[in-house]
């Protein structure tokens, strides 16, 4: 199957500091999304990015499907954006819809 | 948005009984669901994918004797796992596909923290 890692896999920021996540992923891939998981466990969607850039606020993503990764940038940090980031592809011309899930990558923002 | 109910959010379950969790798509019809589990500091592990009106399809390893779905509506599916001991605690998390022709994206569920005692 498609292997997803992620790096790194923990970052210790202060409070307004910026970082870039990466997603790097074994296979083409027709849908990729990074997810926020808070500490009560609930993954939040923040891109729906199978290939190009996106921005929502501070935060934003890239994905170069021809060379398989993806970037997410968080801007700015604040203590909320502590918890794991997970990004999750779905395999090119699979007839299935199902997501592999990357590694992870927990962030924690020190104030 | 789209939002994905899952209830309950916690049980805790002597061992040799059954539990069922059930995962609702609030706004949206969903003919995929899936259901995951995730043990502490690590990743979600596809359980099987629902489909309506049809039979799950397990990944390997995973015993479809265990763990019971029915997806017995475009906005509902079920999780039982029957006769549960305590390997079976962990955090189960289901997830519902929005599907526009080639668009395909996954909302999930806040979860259900399973402890088998």
């Amino acid at each position: 199957g498609i292997q997803v890692e992620q790096s790194p896999p923990d970052l210790i920021l202060q409070e307004g500091a910026n970082s870039t996540l990466r997603c790097n992923f074994s296979d083409s891939v027709n849908n990729l999304q990074w997810f926020h998981q808070n500490p009560w466990g609930q993954l939040i969607n923040l891109f729906y990015i199978p290939s190009g850039t996106k921005q929502n606020g501070r935060l934003s993503a890239t994905t170069v499907a021809t060379e398989r990764y993806s970037l997410l940038y968080i801007s700015s940090s604040q203590t909320t954006d502590s918890g794991v980031y997970f990004c999750a592809v779905r395999r090119w011309n699979f007839g299935n819809e199902k997501l592999t899930f990357g590694t992870g990558t927990r962030l924690t923002i020190i104030p | 948005g789209a939002v994905v109910s899952q209830h309950p959010s916690r049980v805790i379950c002597k061992s040799g009984t059954s539990v069922k969790i059930e995962c609702r798509s609030l706004d949206f019809q969903a003919t995929t669901m899936f259901w995951y589990r995730q043990f502490p500091k690590q990743s979600l592990m596809l359980m099987a994918t629902s489909n309506e009106g049809s039979k799950a399809t397990y990944e390997q390893g995973v015993e479809k004797d265990k763990f019971l779905i029915n997806h017995a509506s475009l906005t509902l599916s079920t999780l039982t796992v029957t006769s549960a001991h305590p390997e079976d605690s962990s955090f189960y998390i289901c997830s519902a596909s929005w599907t526009s022709g080639s668009y395909n994206e996954q909302f999930f569920g806040p979860g259900t923290r399973l402890t088998v005692l």
